[in-house]
């Protein structure tokens, strides 16, 4: 069974500063991975996402991700944090050769950058 | 292209009432899906549909049904609203055939159960 866990429900950051929002995954086989992002009252949007390759993956916004085999994990960063990142952050895996199986999400992790 | 929309954006039922969440996507998608999200919880697999004709259960379908007559359309349908179906809802879309494409979601619908 493919699962998420992002285990902050909450990040505070200051403007100006780094941040990472952190996601490990548990699949059987080689893992799809995914990072969404929710502004208020709106849809998800794709942010970014690593299939095979390079670990550091870059997506939208400025935004950057990591792949860690031996760690599982798939954190999600930014080198310098805007007022404008505020929002709820989601992570998904899916197993890579699962066919149709769907996309399984994390529980969110909700950002708060500080001016 | 409109990507995925959903109507209506918000809505308010009482107890017992039936309605229909429209869900259609305008990029010949064969899958599509349902979740649900409520605070704490992340968002929850309800139903998908992997094509016309065929649709499977997600993590929590009870209350809910669903059926793909087009590749266009995946309405939800709450045969009997109860307040636990109190809830945001989201569609999904992506091509069937590739598991590495980028799925996408339209905007929600707000749905209230008194």
């Amino acid at each position: 069974a493919q699962s998420v866990a992002q285990p902050e429900d909450q990040v505070n950051v200051a403007e100006g500063n780094p941040l990472t929002v952190k996601c490990t995954y548990s699949v059987s086989g080689n893992p799809y991975l995914f990072w969404y992002v929710q502004y208020p009252n709106r849809g998800l949007q794709f942010l970014l996402k690593y299939i095979t390759g390079d670990n550091l993956v870059k997506g939208s916004y400025g935004f950057e991700a990591e792949f860690n085999k031996s760690q599982t994990s798939f954190h999600l960063k930014k080198p310098s944090a805007l007022v404008s990142d505020s929002a709820l952050y989601f992570c998904a895996v899916r197993d890579l050769h699962s066919g149709n199986t769907p996309l399984v999400f994390g529980k969110g992790t909700r950002l708060s950058v500080i001016a | 292209n409109a990507g995925v929309t959903q109507t209506p954006k918000f809505q308010v039922l009482k107890t017992g009432q039936s309605m229909t969440l429209q869900c259609a996507q305008d990029m010949n998608h064969e899958y599509m899906s349902w979740y649900r999200q409520d605070p704490g919880m992340g968002l929850r697999l309800i139903h998908y549909s992997v094509g016309a004709g065929i649709t499977d259960q997600g993590e929590v379908p009870n209350g809910y049904n669903v059926s793909r007559s087009t590749t266009e359309d995946f309405p939800l349908r709450l045969l009997s609203a109860a307040p636990s179906q109190t809830s945001v809802y989201f569609c999904a879309s992506r091509l069937a055939g590739q598991t590495t494409d980028t799925q996408y979601f339209g905007p929600g619908t707000r749905l209230t159960v008194l």
